[in-house]
């Protein structure tokens, strides 16, 4: 498999619920990132990780807990969250840190009810 | 005012046309992304400039670093190329994001 991979694709959960989003890379990039698009407003980045070490966090609620156990994989953890979460759920990697291209996953397409 | 503003919001042509789309930024950057997003989510990375000129098929970029403006053109138009666009300010690890162009090419 090829690129960058998010499991699942489609989310729906309840605001007790925890799950986790997964990434997964396959291009031997060294950075990885969440963003976050809700309906109607720009894409927000959340977290960098850049060789498995986070460099970013843009003031992100603790209800999303991110984890980076290596430079191929990127969960995100979710609890207790709120129907204003409800977004798509974007994964990108990029071979360095610092402005090199990125390469998007599919997006989680995720509901809180 | 958003760091990066995007203009137009939304643009329909015919096929064939000539498209331009253009993006003003206020922060510094290291380097200015045009991304494209298909709907159901995907999104795929156009170009990334730091200066100058980048051309990749029917599609040109252009970036005046001392004006903080960027364009991207769309040469001889078609269907498939309608999606949102959307340009990215680059500061190292920080993006900002201009909220889209969402382009409707019609046959």
């Amino acid at each position: 498999e090829t690129g960058v991979t998010q499991t699942p694709r489609h989310l729906v959960m309840g605001m007790t619920n925890k799950k986790s989003l997964k990434c997964e890379q396959h291009l031997g990039h060294n950075a990885m990132y969440w963003y976050k698009q809700s309906a109607k407003k720009p894409l927000e980045l959340m977290f960098v990780y850049s060789l498995e070490e986070r460099v970013e966090n843009n003031s992100v609620p603790s209800r999303f807990s991110p984890e980076c156990p290596n430079s191929s994989h990127l969960f995100l953890h979710l609890h207790t969250l709120q129907p204003e979460d409800s977004a798509l759920y974007l994964c990108a990697s990029s071979q360095g840190g610092g402005g090199d291209t990125q390469y998007f996953g599919p997006g989680t397409r995720l509901t809180v009810l | 005012k958003n760091e990066v503003e995007q203009s137009p919001q939304n643009l329909t042509a015919q096929e064939g046309e000539f498209i331009t789309i253009n993006c003003s930024y206020s922060v510094g950057i290291s380097a200015l992304h045009w991304l494209q997003q298909h709907p159901g989510g995907g999104i795929v990375s156009l170009f990334m400039l730091s200066s100058g000129k980048k051309k990749h098929g029917r599609l040109i970029a252009t970036i005046n670093i001392q004006e903080k403006h960027s364009s991207l053109h769309i040469t001889a138009s078609h269907p498939r190329d309608s999606a949102v666009y959307i340009c990215a300010a680059n500061n190292n690890n920080d993006m900002r994001f201009g909220a889209g162009t969402r382009l409707t090419v019609k046959p």
